[in-house]
């Protein structure tokens, strides 16, 4: 069965800071892994998929990275600002057994950019 | 409209009643999912609907969960003798297709029905 897991599960930094999120996952049978950030009462919001052959995906001020034979992808932030604060997850689709098709997410990492 | 949508957003029933809570997907996405985030607990998958083919049950936690998709848009999930362990928010997603390939897995998430149960 799969397991994710995302270190660290809170993480405060100040504006205009670099960071990295990560997330480990049991078993390297994936077809990709997402990443995405969830508000304080709201839905997920999709930020990067990367699919299993790929290596990484950047949009702006984020970028994704997966090394599958690891089990491990990690989220960079860029220049970090106070609008960037929310829970972000990773969640890794499975490509075999129980997890087959099936989205598998981690606790998600709070994030907190003070001004 | 543009994204996924849920409703009702909010419910609170007492414990034993039964609860419907709907969702609808992005016009033209065949592939739909339901997830429950309890306080405290990661995102945990239901069920998902993918065309016409049957859908996957796997992840209902009991057999008082139920969910249907008529017409392949449309879908409401059944709790059936709620109780209080049922509290949680309960999120749909969709997907344009459920296949490799790209953009089309991206799952688009509604932003949930939260249900507490008295």
């Amino acid at each position: 069965k799969q397991e994710v897991t995302q270190i660290p599960a809170a993480l405060s930094v100040p504006e205009g800071e670099n960071l990295v999120l990560n997330c480990s996952f049991t078993d390297s049978a994936i077809y990709n892994l997402q990443w995405f950030r969830q508000d304080p009462g709201k839905g997920l919001t999709s930020l990067l998929l990367i699919q299993s052959s790929q290596r990484e995906q950047t949009s702006g001020r984020l970028n994704a990275s997966l090394d599958k034979s690891s089990g491990r992808s990690t989220l960079y932030i860029a220049a970090s600002q106070p609008g960037d604060s929310a829970t972000y997850l990773c969640a890794s689709k499975g490509a075999g057994g129980t997890s087959y098709g099936k989205l598998t997410f981690g606790q998600g990492t709070i994030l907190t950019v003070h001004p | 409209g543009a994204g996924v949508s849920q409703s009702p957003s909010n419910k609170v029933t007492e414990k034993g009643k039964d609860v419907e809570l709907r969702c609808d997907p992005i016009s033209g996405h065949t592939a739909l999912y339901w997830y429950r985030q309890s306080l405290g607990q990661g995102l945990e998958f239901l069920i998902y609907f993918q065309g016409n083919s049957a859908p996957d049950k796997s992840g209902l936690p009991s057999d008082r969960f139920s969910a249907e998709r008529t017409g392949g848009s449309v879908s409401t999930l059944t709790i059936q003798r709620t109780q209080q362990e049922d509290s949680a928010v309960y999120l749909c997603a969709s997907s344009l297709l459920r296949a490799s390939g790209g953009a089309v897995e991206t799952q688009y998430f509604g932003p949930g029905t939260r249900l507490l149960v008295l």
